[in-house]
């Protein structure tokens, strides 16, 4: 079955530490996206891929980082500049990003529920 | 610009129906509905594209009033299993249609 995985499910990272967050999708999709959602809150973006070895920063990319070497995946590292990174982290990938309709759906991984320590 | 949903949250008995509005102050390419049950991730419901089209998915159906910019999501005889937040995600027309996503709609079905 095609799909989007992250891994962990839960991550607990103590202070001054960098953390990386899984995201594979088998879906053959080109585009890629990190999400952060805080406690009842909205979809805020982090980064986002269109293509390999290619990223942009979204609305709130200070203390991320991302990497883009395959296709099938994009990680994202949480590093001890972020300050307050305890939160609900959602990957998420689209058949391309600069395209109109169907091809723009984003499709979600399960999420992983970061808590620092 | 971030599309503008309404209520921001919702209350209803089983059964009785709900309406959620999603607002843009752009000219819209398309608009995509979501729900998100608390703890997990966002599913995709149905994507309206400009044209007026209206779609539906099982009791849940919505409709694209491209001359305001507003996209409304028809929820009917509501059931349990509808509670969740519903998210709008916006595509500007001539833009690069990346998704804008709204804040979201929360309801919450009693029996």
């Amino acid at each position: 079955d095609g799909g989007i995985t992250q891994s962990p499910k839960y991550l607990f990272r103590k202070e001054g530490q960098n953390v990386t967050l899984s995201c594979e999708q088998n879906l053959n999709h080109d585009a890629m996206y990190w999400y952060r959602q805080d406690p009842g809150q909205g979809l805020r973006l982090i980064y986002y891929s269109q293509i390999v070895n290619d990223f942009q920063k979204g609305d709130i990319a200070e203390g991320y980082s991302v990497s883009r070497e395959k296709k099938e995946s994009f990680p994202l590292t949480v590093t001890s500049a972020q300050k307050n990174p305890t939160a609900f982290y959602l990957c998420a990938s689209s058949i391309a990003l600069t395209s109109g309709g169907t091809s723009s759906t984003q499709y979600f991984g399960p999420g992983t529920r970061l808590t620092v320590l | 610009q971030q599309p503008v949903q309404s209520p921001q949250a919702v209350i209803l008995r089983e059964g009785e129906d709900a309406v959620i509005n999603c607002s843009s102050s752009k000219a819209l390419y398309s608009v995509h509905w979501y729900r998100q049950k608390h703890g997990e991730a966002p599913v995709f419901l149905m994507i309206l594209l400009k044209g007026g089209e209206q779609k539906g998915h099982e009791k849940i159906s919505a409709s694209f009033n491209e001359k305001k910019q507003q996209s409304s999501l028809y929820l009917t005889a509501s059931q349990l299993s509808y509670s969740g937040t519903y998210f709008c995600g916006t595509q500007v027309q001539y833009s690069n249609y990346q998704l804008i996503w709204g804040a979201g709609t929360k309801l919450i079905i009693k029996p």
